[in-house]
């Protein structure tokens, strides 16, 4: 059964930088790209990029260029979304997800993770 | 860019919902996809390829459309169907686009 499970809630200040992690049980990691996807309150859905383990390549939304970072680490199947120069607008949840190997739309999604910044 | 209309629906279980999702430019319709997310939770994948089930989704969902514009139907609708619903493009260049949602919600 495949399960994407994310780190838990972050508090952070403005100005400041989170790293949010999300490992894959039950898939071949390398298979995927991994996209990242946040979410404001009460708010739409919002792509902010993908990574491909296999490929090392990582495609970033215009939005997020230059204050995303994503990375992979194969050994512990986890991959890692790093956002810096937080601002109170960055609140949201933030999620990960991924296609199959037919698939590449986004079939399997982790839990999601609370990001607020407040001072 | 993708639009959605209506921005809410307003029904009662049993009838049937079309919603639209209009491109800005040509997609091939093998990228555009669509998402139903209930309160507290993460989307969860409908229809991929324009009209193809995912698995588990129930027949009653269906996808169809070509070009700039694309339809998700729900007929019957069930009170587990009252949710927001996002079509997404993700062939048409290196980045990927969500449309901004339409609420299907109980009249």
């Amino acid at each position: 059964q495949v399960q994407l499970v994310q780190s838990g809630t972050e508090v952070k200040k403005p100005g400041s930088s989170v790293k949010v992690s999300c490992t894959d049980f039950g898939g071949t990691f390398s298979s995927y790209a991994f996209n990242w996807v946040r979410q404001a309150p009460g708010q739409g859905v919002e792509w902010m990029g993908r990574i491909s383990p296999f490929l090392g390549v990582t495609t970033y939304a215009a939005k997020f260029q230059g204050r995303v970072s994503l990375t992979a680490d194969k050994a512990t199947t986890t991959v890692y979304m790093e956002l810096s120069g937080l601002r109170s607008d960055d609140t949201a949840v933030y999620f990960c997800a991924r296609g199959t190997t037919v698939i590449t739309a986004l079939a399997h999604w982790g839990q999601g993770t609370l990001v607020t910044v407040s001072s | 860019v993708l639009t959605q209309s209506p921005g809410t629906l307003s029904l009662s279980p049993g009838e049937s919902a079309a919603l639209s999702c209009r491109a800005s430019q040509s997609l091939s319709h093998s990228f555009l996809a669509w998402y139903q997310q209930r309160p507290g939770q993460a989307p969860r994948l409908l229809i991929y390829g324009t009209s193809t089930r995912a698995t588990g989704i129930p027949d009653r969902f269906s996808g169809s459309g070509s070009g700039t514009d694309f339809t998700l139907t729900i007929s019957r609708l069930e009170p587990e169907d009252f949710a927001v619903y996002y079509c997404q493009q993700y062939g048409n260049s290196p980045a990927v686009t969500f449309g901004g949602g339409t609420n299907v919600e109980i009249k």
